[in-house]
């Protein structure tokens, strides 16, 4: 069976300080692979989604960036965080030609 | 841009009782439906799924989809205080992407 992890659990982080929250699945390969945040009492936002390694979609101009070095890997970075990248920060997959996601268990990032 | 279209409540039911959340939806070619509980503090979870007009029934569960009004709805039978969450409706997007509704909170009460 899949299982997709998400590191850390939390964060704490200064403002301007740099960022890097890792995702990974197991038990499938070539999957789709999404960076969704979520503020405080919002709605999931769509950051970042991925087809394969190496290729990257963005959704929002930010100051966020993703990559994917490898088949079920996928990271999101920051140089420098804002106050308004506080949040909670899901990983997700599909697969090909399905449309269901399956969500990890989220980090979950406050900016001070 | 495809839309999709939750009360965010609170909906508050006694336990025991039916309840019901909906969701309305912009593009009228959607063809799948998906239904996700996240409860405080949680990810998203996925509870149901629904391809064809009608009922589909998974449980206390019953998903309902009408495309002629644009309507899919989750009914919850003898609802349970540890249904107490919030329900997000989503609706395919091209690129293997899903939109999500704002979702609704649900509070079952003892």
């Amino acid at each position: 069976s899949q299982t997709i992890h998400q590191w850390p659990a939390t964060l704490v982080q200064p403002v301007g300080s740099p960022l890097s929250l890792e995702c990974t699945v197991e038990g499938t390969s070539n999957p789709n692979l999404y960076w969704y945040r979520q503020a405080a009492g919002r709605g999931l936002q769509l950051l970042f989604y991925s087809v394969g390694i190496g290729q990257i979609s963005s959704e929002v101009p930010q100051n966020l960036s993703a990559s994917r070095p490898q088949d079920r890997q996928f990271i999101l970075s920051s140089k420098k965080l804002l106050l308004s990248d506080s949040g909670f920060y899901l990983c997700a997959w599909s697969l090909w030609g399905q449309d269901e996601h399956y969500f990890g268990p989220g980090t979950r990032l406050t900016v001070t | 841009q495809k839309e999709v279209e939750q009360n965010s409540g609170p909906l508050s039911v006694p336990e025991g009782a039916i309840a019901s959340l909906n969701c309305t939806y912009s593009d009228r070619g959607s063809q799948s439906f998906f239904w996700y509980r996240q409860y405080s503090g949680k990810s998203p979870e996925l509870i149901m799924f629904i391809y064809s007009n009608g009922d589909k029934e998974d449980g206390r569960f019953t998903a309902q989809l009408n495309k002629a009004s644009q309507y899919v709805s989750l009914l919850i039978r003898d609802s349970q205080p540890s249904d107490s969450a919030t329900y997000l409706c989503a609706v395919p997007n091209q690129g293997g992407k899903l939109i999500f509704g704002q979702g609704t909170e649900l509070s079952v009460k003892p």
